[in-house]
């Protein structure tokens, strides 16, 4: 049961800019809780995109960029390339601290 | 080099109880801060967050599972498992186990996971 809401889809051509909304409440991220990214490509496990609101791992483009403001938080892509044509999730915790998953996003390089 | 490799039944009948298995390397569930948890994923759907342990055996569950989940963690084997019982066929999904680790905040996030395994449920 997603408890963070996001686009269903969003797509744009090879160098543009996207961006994907993860919306939550005052029990999760905005009770001060990190939201972190992951990109799920086809047929693979979930990768750790962005960490602790817009903290990037070893090794991630600094195309991919994340920032959180209130209940919400925000994935952007830009320079838009055919290989990240994938799902991307969101997630965050709630007041007990259990962890929630976003409704996930599908990117579409046109 | 951290790895997290699921393992279990791959298909279940209704009303059966899952039990699956996360066996890891490169990294110690008796080190402060690490956590191993468990999320799934239904065919064509969104991940759901499932369960959660600690180093020190603090346990978290998905409020709609709770009821049914039990996780379990063997230090000296390097396994963690889940059990979840009363399996339905809307249980049918993708079963990732992932590792996280508390350092600078205290909801962390899954830096590692294993390639996961599906799980039907089925009569």
């Amino acid at each position: 049961q997603s408890v963070l809401t996001q686009p269903p889809s969003v797509s744009g051509a090879p160098g543009q800019r996207v961006t994907i909304s993860c919306t939550g409440s005052s029990s999760n991220i905005g009770a001060g809780y990190d939201v972190h990214w992951y990109q799920q490509l086809p047929g693979t496990a979930p990768k750790l995109l962005i960490y602790g609101n817009s903290n990037r791992p070893s090794g991630v483009p600094d195309r991919f960029s994340g920032s959180k403001s209130g209940t919400s938080a925000s994935l952007a892509i830009t320079g838009l390339q055919a290989e990240d044509e994938a799902d991307y999730y969101c997630q965050s915790y709630d007041s007990s601290l259990q962890g929630v998953f976003g409704t996930g996003t599908k990117v579409t390089v046109l | 080099q951290i790895t997290l490799k699921e393992s279990g039944p791959t298909l279940v009948k209704p009303t059966q109880t899952l039990t699956l298995t996360c066996t890891f390397s490169g990294f110690s569930l008796s080190t402060s801060g690490v956590g191993v948890g468990w999320i799934r994923q239904p065919p064509g759907k969104a991940l759901e967050w499932l369960a959660l342990i600690y180093w020190d055996d603090d346990k978290r569950y998905s409020p709609s599972l709770k009821s049914r989940l039990t996780i379990t963690k063997d230090t000296s084997k390097n396994q963690v498992v889940l059990t979840m019982t009363n399996m339905d066929p809307v249980d049918t999904a993708t079963y990732y186990c992932a590792h996280t680790v508390e350092m600078a905040t205290i909801t962390p996030p899954f830096d590692y996971w294993g390639q996961g395994t599906l799980v039907t449920v089925s009569s």
